[in-house]
């Protein structure tokens, strides 16, 4: 079984404040880990991926995230926030074997909404 | 082009009526699902296909009625419609055999019973 915990359902920032969302995961095998960003009224785009290849991970829009096997977290990060950052992100963990029972099945933590004041 | 498109974005209907949820990909993706997302934002899977075959069926009412005519398309049929049933729905689709690239999401659908 797997499930993923967002520490924070809310976080504010200042608009140029670094962002920090936080994740950790609970897998019984080695996960593939994603964060994906969801604007008011969108569907979910992938923000970054974590695929068993390099640990820190760089995606769209300036955003990171590092997975730490240690401590079972893939924290997502940005520098400096900006204004169109503000929105709702989601970390989810998947099966890494994909033909396993899982086919690519994203299980998703409970999301945590990211305010930009200016 | 959308790479995932479903249709309607909006559904408004009573109690008791059957409707349906189409959804389309033209990414060449095996494997496609249906997801939920409840009033508190939460996001379950309810069903993947792979090849049309449904691979993951979660714990769903019997109300709901997934069908795949063909690799590219995953409809969603639903029955006797509940207060309950209200929520977005979100197709999605990956290429899982190739390696898991994550999973690409329509707009969603969002459903209100009445």
């Amino acid at each position: 079984a797997q499930s993923v915990t967002q520490l924070g359902s809310h976080v504010s920032v200042s608009e140029g404040a670094l962002v920090l969302l936080r994740c950790n995961y609970s897998s019984s095998v080695p996960p593939y880990l994603f964060w994906y960003v969801q604007y008011p009224n969108q569907g979910l785009q992938l923000l970054l991926k974590y695929t068993s290849a390099a640990t820190l991970v760089k995606g769209i829009n300036g955003f990171e995230a590092e997975f730490k096997k240690s401590e079972t977290s893939f924290h997502l990060t940005k520098p400096s926030a900006h204004m169109s950052d503000a929105a709702e992100y989601f970390c989810a963990v998947t099966n890494s074997n994909a033909g396993g029972t899982s086919y690519g099945k994203l299980t998703f933590g409970q999301g945590t909404i990211l305010t930009v004041h200016p | 082009d959308t790479a995932v498109s479903q249709t309607p974005k909006y559904l408004v209907t009573q109690m008791g009526n059957d409707k349906s949820i189409k959804c389309e990909q033209n990414l060449g993706h095996d494997t496609m699902y249906w997801y939920k997302q409840d009033s508190k934002k939460f996001l379950k899977i309810m069903f993947s296909y792979n090849n049309k075959e449904l691979i993951i069926n979660e714990t769903v009412p019997n109300r709901f009625s997934p069908k795949s005519p063909d690799k590219a398309h995953l409809n969603l049929h639903i029955n006797s419609l509940e207060l309950g049933d209200s929520a977005v729905y979100f197709c999605a689709s990956s290429q899982v055999r190739q390696g898991l690239a994550g999973a690409f999401f329509g707009q969603g659908t969002r459903l209100t019973v009445v």
